[in-house]
């Protein structure tokens, strides 16, 4: 199975909005609504942000939204914050028992 | 409060065997499965595989079945991670991760442990 694909890098300016996509096959993003984001700070464990393609864990602020078209799935960040600079990953049930990865974007708030 | 609190860091010499953990507190231990990620030195997260607590049922990445073992005893609320023969290519920091699930199918990981390093190193 191969990893999902991100961009390696998004950007924005305080205030705006940004997307980051994670694209798999019809095998993962496509066949299940079992797509997540997390948020990874430098040498700090990840977070849960969104699983179920749009559900956000309690904490988490509504800034953050999910969605999922065929086989891309989006991570949105609205109101950007300086806190909001991180890695993101998002993830997919493959069918099987097993989840993919994506490579990871750097989100940097300009 | 729910926490995942793992063992702490190791360096090993190829070739030797380790066993690293991972204890649950804060939650009815058995009722959730707990993923593996491994993220090498400036790399990506990769799951690795995952363990059911109340039956020690196992599932692998293709990637790592066969390189590692996860294991659980859960009276002791305490997931494992083992390799019999270590590389310098298993330098990475390990997590593990309560593991969401609908059924058998794997959702999001809710819970995050600290991470484990593990240098393997001549």
């Amino acid at each position: 199975q191969s990893a999902l694909t991100q961009p390696p890098s998004a950007s924005g300016s305080p205030g705006q909005s940004v997307t980051i996509s994670c694209t798999g096959t019809s095998s993962d993003v496509g066949g299940y609504n079992y797509v997540s984001w997390y948020q990874q700070y430098p040498g700090k464990a990840p977070k849960l942000m969104i699983f179920e393609v749009n559900k956000r864990p309690s904490g988490v602020p509504d800034r953050f939204s999910g969605s999922k078209s065929g086989n891309t799935a989006s991570l949105t960040v609205s109101g950007l914050q300086a806190e909001d600079e991180a890695d993101y990953y998002c993830t997919s049930y493959a069918g099987s028992n097993n989840l993919v990865f994506g490579g990871g974007t750097k989100l940097t708030v300009l | 409060e729910v926490q995942l609190v793992q063992s702490g860091a190791e360096v090993k010499k190829p070739g030797e065997s380790l066993r690293i953990s991972c204890k649950g507190s804060g939650y009815s231990f058995s009722s959730y499965w707990i993923s593996w990620v491994r993220q090498m030195p400036g790399k990506g997260l990769e799951w690795m595989g995952r363990i059911d607590p109340s039956d020690s049922y196992t599932s692998y990445s293709p990637s790592f079945q066969g390189h590692v073992t996860v294991s659980a005893d859960k009276s002791l609320s305490t997931t494992y991670l083992q390799w019999s023969s270590l590389k310098a290519s298993d330098t990475a920091m390990y997590y593990c991760a309560r593991q969401r699930r609908i059924a058998a199918v794997l959702s999001g990981m809710d819970i995050w442990g600290q991470g484990t390093t593990v240098t393997v190193s001549s």
